[in-house]
């Protein structure tokens, strides 16, 4: 998998948007990009994936430019619950043998 | 919904014991994981395996094996635990879709202590 590069912590409040950004410069041609969100003491689950362009669900939205050498997670209006890590992938998940190696993370926290 | 399931949510043993953490899925997904999170240094890949009997090594291989005898089960092992492997302990799944990416699935988490 690509290595990525997130920032390792953000601060935000409530109502506001929150905006992380991944770099992942070796992106392969057959890679997604995916987003992973870890409360403290459960496992890490999914929130979004893309390949290009815009993807948005009822979470967050996911912005990839036309290189795919970076994306940014937007999760809109946070609430308190929304305090966690955000982790950043980059492949081809669910391929055979493929390991899923994650990064550090980025740490939000959302403040009153 | 995909269930992952950890056989213990928390578990304490003494050094020099052989400790199993088990895995079970539900989906019949082909990949499964373990990795060990400790505080400042994220997910960290032990063993993964595509197949049946199959592993590979992940980043922090050492002191740890697994066993995967059958598709939904994957087992960790440490073969004379240490402290230094008090940690907690995520299994996940994903599936061999085809047809590009899909997302993986997480248990719970096992918190193990070794004292």
């Amino acid at each position: 998998l690509a290595k990525t590069t997130q920032p390792i912590s953000m601060d935000s409040y409530e109502g506001q948007e929150v905006n992380i950004t991944c770099s992942h410069n070796n992106i392969a041609t057959n890679d997604y990009i995916t987003w992973y969100q870890q409360f403290p003491s459960q496992g890490p689950r999914f929130i979004i994936q893309g390949y290009k362009t815009k993807v948005t669900n009822e979470v967050a939205s996911l912005f990839i430019p036309a290189d795919r050498k970076s994306s940014t997670l937007s999760l809109p209006r946070v609430s308190l619950s929304d305090t966690a890590v955000y982790y950043c992938l980059v492949g081809d998940i669910g391929a055979a043998g493929n390991k899923l190696t994650f990064g550090g993370g980025t740490r939000v926290l959302v403040k009153p | 919904d995909v269930k992952v399931t950890q056989s213990s949510r928390y578990l304490v043993k003494r050094t020099g014991e052989k400790v199993f953490l088990e895995c079970v899925q539900d989906m019949d997904h082909e990949n499964m994981f373990w990795y060990r999170q400790d505080p400042g240094l994220g997910l960290r890949l032990i063993y993964f395996s595509y197949d049946v009997k199959m592993k590979e090594k992940g980043d922090i291989p050492e002191g740890y094996s697994v066993s995967r005898e059958k598709k939904e089960r994957f087992s960790l092992i440490l073969e004379s635990a240490s402290t230094n492997q008090t940690s907690m302990y995520l299994c996940a799944t994903d599936p061999t879709s085809g047809v590009g990416s899909t997302e993986a699935f997480f248990g719970q988490g096992t918190r193990l202590t070794v004292v």
